[in-house]
């Protein structure tokens, strides 16, 4: 099916452990996405990447890197997993030269560090 | 002031009732974005909309760029519409970004 596959969906880490959240969409967009999701509070990008070859940063990116592998797929790496970074991760996509396309998301990696 | 505003922030309704969520933004966003989150926690798109109206079965979206204001509605509520909705603004330059608001906790009861 056509979408945004996103592995694993579930992780626990301990404190100082490194892990790499895997996203890749097989809609030939454009443009992907990195966000994570905390309680009473929105989502908040973490990392993008407009097109395939550039990277930027978003409103949280401190503790994260990310790299676009090629146009599919869009990884997420924690170095040194911290508490804070307990969280529901989500990968987005959508094409872009246009503001009226929609997003599709995964369906989300749910990750605690004890 | 947050860049993206909805209210209310939970809402309880009887199956049937026609419902609305709102949404404010701030200057710099050029149009506004609908998602839906089920309980399992998967985001579904709804509507992308700049300007005037789109609808889609029982739902309505509206936006009214001169106050900066848009409006989801839901007529003939049903329980399974039970869900998250969420606004998020699009920006401008941005990359195609967008900023969520906080989610409206939808619980509809038969």
């Amino acid at each position: 099916n056509a979408g945004v596959t996103q592995t694993p969906k579930f992780q626990v880490l301990k404190t100082g452990q490194s892990m790499t959240l895997q996203c890749a969409q097989d809609m030939n967009h454009n443009s992907m996405y990195w966000y994570r999701q905390d309680p009473g509070m929105g989502l908040r990008l973490i990392y993008y990447s407009a097109s395939e070859g550039t990277t930027d940063k978003g409103e949280v990116p401190n503790g994260y890197n990310v790299s676009r592998l090629n146009k599919r797929e869009f990884s997420l790496r924690l170095e040194s997993a911290a508490p804070s970074q307990t969280s529901v991760y989500f990968c987005a996509s959508t094409r872009t030269g246009t503001n009226l396309y929609g997003y599709t998301f995964g369906s989300g990696t749910r990750l605690t560090v004890v | 002031k947050n860049e993206v505003e909805q209210s209310p922030q939970n809402l309880t309704a009887q199956e049937g009732e026609f419902i609305t969520i709102n949404c404010s933004y701030s200057v710099g966003i050029s149009a506004l974005h609908w998602l839906q989150q089920h309980p399992g926690g998967g985001i579904v798109s709804l509507f992308m909309l700049s300007s005037g109206k789109k609808k889609h079965g029982r739902l309505i979206a509206t936006i009214n760029i001169q106050e900066k204001h848009s409006s989801l509605h839901i007529t003939a509520s049903h329980p399974r519409d039970s869900a998250v909705y969420i606004c998020a603004g699009l920006w401008e330059t941005s990359g195609s970004r967008l900023t969520f608001g906080e989610g409206t906790q939808l619980t509809v009861n038969p």
